[in-house]
């Protein structure tokens, strides 16, 4: 069965620190990857995708993430967080037909 | 432009009664895909509706049910409601879902409680 997997449930840096989010996806064909981001009382909304082409995607905000086919991996990545990227994080994958899939994402907090 | 809405805001049920819920697409959005979100979990896929018909649905049971109508809005029906539904319920909107995937909008949610 398909499904997307991120290995930590809550991450707490200081500002500045660097970050990384891993996601890890099963799914043999070919995927579309996303990372979605909810922040405190707001809508989820979309930090980056990768349909093709250079697996390193830059989204909004100095995020970036990557995708390793032969790791199943599409890890989120920002070199210096700010206080205001508190959130939560969530990997997705669509699998084929209309259908997408999250992990359970990771609740990011960061320390002023 | 406006845009995903979703009504109500919050609703409160006892077990066994139904419940319908709303979603105005984003505007020129053609399909509406849905979602229900548990306490502490991602949100996952329940059916999208794509001009009027559904296109896919995940492992949810008949009594979800859905409807999406020529202004491409649409409803999430639940029937017998059971406590496990208590969630909050997504409702996204894009842009023709039999092209390329495109980005999903959105709405805000509709946090039901099961009593």
């Amino acid at each position: 069965a398909q499904s997307v997997s991120q290995h930590n449930h809550h991450v707490i840096l200081s500002e500045a620190a660097s970050l990384e989010l891993g996601c890890n996806y099963s799914y043999g064909g070919t995927v579309n990857l996303f990372w979605y981001v909810q922040y405190p009382g707001q809508h989820l909304q979309l930090l980056l995708k990768y349909f093709s082409g250079d697996p390193l995607v830059k989204g909004i905000k100095g995020f970036e993430a990557e995708f390793i086919k032969s790791k199943f991996s599409f890890n989120l990545r920002k070199p210096s967080v700010q206080w205001s990227d508190t959130a939560e994080y969530f990997c997705a994958v669509n699998a084929g037909a209309s259908k997408i899939i999250f992990g359970s994402g990771t609740r990011l907090s960061i320390r002023p | 432009e406006t845009g995903v809405t979703q009504s109500p805001t919050h609703l409160i049920k006892t077990r066994g009664q139904q419940v319908t819920l709303r979603c105005s697409s984003q505007s020129g959005h053609n399909t509406v895909s849905w979602y229900q979100q548990a306490l502490g979990q991602g949100p996952q896929f329940i059916f999208q509706y794509y001009r009027e018909e559904e296109n896919g649905r995940g492992n949810f049971p008949p009594r979800f049910s859905g409807l999406q109508f020529p202004n491409y809005s649409s409803e999430l029906n639940v029937n017998a409601l059971e406590l496990d539904d208590s969630a909050l319920y997504l409702c996204a909107s894009s842009l023709d879902a039999g092209a390329t995937y495109n980005e999903q909008f959105f709405g805000p949610g509709t946090r039901l409680t099961v009593l």
